[in-house]
C-alpha cells in the first residue's frame, strides 16, 4: 500500500524566512504532484515533477524530485502572507493513469 | 488541460437521504475518479469510474454507499446514500491526462444535518 508522508503539518513562519516542506512516498511512482487549497477552495495545481532531479520553480516556489530516495520537497523563498494556505503532495498510487494518493497536507501560516 | 465542472457546488441535506453529484469533463477520458475531503482533512479516493464497466471502490467505500455511473467519456455521476452527519465532506472528481496532469473539480460541499 503507497504511503505519502508529509512534514511538518503544521508551519508558522514569518513573512522573508525560508523554508522546506518534505514528502516522503512508499513506492515507485512515475510523477508527483503539489497543490496548493485556501479555506473553503477546491485544489489549485502547483507543480507537477516527471522525473528523478526535476526541479520547477514558480515565484517563491520551487519543488524538486528525488526519486531515488521517494523524496520530493517544496521550498518557499522569502514567504509572503499570501502563500498562506495548505499545500499537498501527491502521487500515483500504480501508473500514471491510477489514482491519487495524498499526503496529510502542510497547513502553512505566514504572519507579516 | 481539461476543464471540469460539477454541480451542485454545495448542498445541505437531511440525514437518511441521497445526493447525486455530476461531474463533467470537456474532453473525453477513459477513467474518472472520485475524492472525499472530510473537513480539515486530507483527500482520500474512494473510486475509479471508467465507461463501460463497473467502477472500482478503495478500501472502506462500497458501492451501496457511493453508486457511480458512468454513462460516456465526459461524465459521471456519484451518489452518496442513505446520509449521515458523518458523509459531510467536501467531494471532488479529477481527471488524469496521460503524460500531463491530474485535474480536479471545484468540488461539492455537503452538509448533512
Amino acid at each position: 500500500e503507497l504511503k505519502v508522508e508529509q512534514n511538518p503539518l503544521f508551519l508558522s513562519m514569518q513573512e522573508g524566512k525560508n523554508y522546506t516542506i518534505y514528502c516522503n512516498y512508499s513506492t515507485t511512482s512515475d510523477r508527483l504532484y503539489w497543490y496548493r487549497q485556501d479555506p473553503g477552495k477546491s485544489l489549485e495545481s502547483l507543480f507537477v515533477l516527471l522525473s528523478n532531479g526535476a526541479v520547477k520553480q514558480e515565484g517563491r516556489l520551487m519543488a524538486s524530485l528525488d526519486t531515488k530516495a521517494r523524496l520530493s520537497t517544496l521550498h518557499i523563498t522569502a514567504a509572503v502572507h499570501d502563500l498562506s494556505a495548505t499545500y499537498f503532495c501527491a502521487v500515483h498510487s500504480g501508473g500514471g493513469a491510477d489514482g491519487l494518493t495524498f499526503g496529510k497536507g502542510t497547513h502553512l501560516i505566514i504572519q507579516p | 488541460s481539461a476543464v471540469i465542472s460539477q454541480k451542485p457546488s454545495r448542498d445541505i441535506c437531511q440525514r437518511g437521504t441521497s445526493l447525486t453529484i455530476q461531474c463533467q469533463v470537456d474532453s473525453q477520458v477513459t477513467m474518472m475518479f472520485w475524492y472525499r475531503q472530510q473537513p480539515g482533512q486530507s483527500l482520500t479516493l474512494i473510486a475509479t469510474a471508467n465507461q463501460g464497466s463497473e467502477a472500482t471502490y478503495e478500501s472502506g467505500f462500497v458501492i451501496d454507499k457511493f453508486p457511480i455511473s458512468r454513462p460516456n467519456l465526459t461524465f459521471s455521476t456519484l451518489t452518496v446514500s442513505n446520509m449521515s452527519p458523518e458523509d459531510s465532506s467536501i467531494y471532488l472528481c479529477s481527471v488524469v491526462l496521460l503524460n500531463t496532469e491530474a485535474f480536479f473539480g471545484q468540488g461539492t460541499r455537503l452538509t448533512v444535518v
